[in-house]
């Protein structure tokens, strides 16, 4: 069993729905991490959070430490949303040098 | 700021052929990492750094070796590729701003086909 994992796996959407992806770890951590991966393969960082809830623009994250578990949220969502989201967790040992663990990510598809 | 940047952006290796991935970061970030991305896979750590000098192995660090001479540099050399290793190549750097949690900045990638 994966120590990351990501739900669904893939989601198609149309535009405007409200859309959630749900992640659950089984390690102890000192941060979650929501990354965004576009068609062109480029990663960027949406939200690194260790607890309660953080939003950006039409993004939202929230985590439960206690139940081990986080979902991102996208609001009005639009076609350019399609892309894959990855879920990583930061190992709480310190010398382990931030070392991330991920999960399988989750491909969205956005229809007009 | 250029932020992490990768060379080449794709490349084709044939078996017993050797390279190195370059990346280099303009962040003053301490902290450096290899990963590789397989089709339906989670991006699985090679090797990582968390200083000039310093070096440790990830989770895949077979047929693999790093050097980190320099903050900036950190280039990634594949020895007798094989078959296997045909992957995305991700160089991330993070920034220590909290001994207990770090945001990492991705590089665009190499794709590397070994045939």
């Amino acid at each position: 069993k994966n120590e990351v994992e990501q739900s669904p796996q893939n989601l198609t959407a149309q535009e405007g729905e409200f859309i959630t992806i749900n992640c659950s770890y089984s390690v102890g951590i000192s941060a979650l991490h929501w990354l965004q991966q576009h068609p062109g393969g480029g990663i960027v960082s949406l939200f690194m959070l260790s607890s309660g809830k953080k939003k950006h623009g039409r993004l939202i994250a929230t985590i439960n430490i206690q139940e081990k578990h986080s979902s991102l949220h996208i609001t009005a969502s639009h076609p350019r949303d399609s892309a894959v989201y990855i879920c990583a967790v930061s190992l709480v040992i310190y010398n382990q040098g931030g070392k991330l663990i991920f999960g399988q990510g989750t491909e969205l598809s956005v229809k007009p | 700021n250029a932020g992490v940047t990768q060379t080449p952006k794709f490349r084709i290796l044939k078996i017993g052929q050797s390279m190195t991935l370059q990346c280099a970061q303009d962040m003053n970030h301490n902290y450096m990492y290899w990963y590789r991305q397989d089709p339906g896979m989670g991006l699985k750590l090679i090797y990582y750094s968390v200083g000039a000098g310093i070096t440790d192995k990830g989770e895949v660090p077979n047929g693999y070796n790093v050097s980190r001479s320099t903050t900036e540099d950190f280039p990634l050399r594949l020895e007798l590729a094989a078959p296997s290793q045909t992957s995305v190549y991700f160089c991330a750097s993070s920034r220590v701003w909290d001994r207990s949690s770090y945001e990492q900045y991705f590089g665009p990638g190499t794709r590397l086909t070994v045939t």
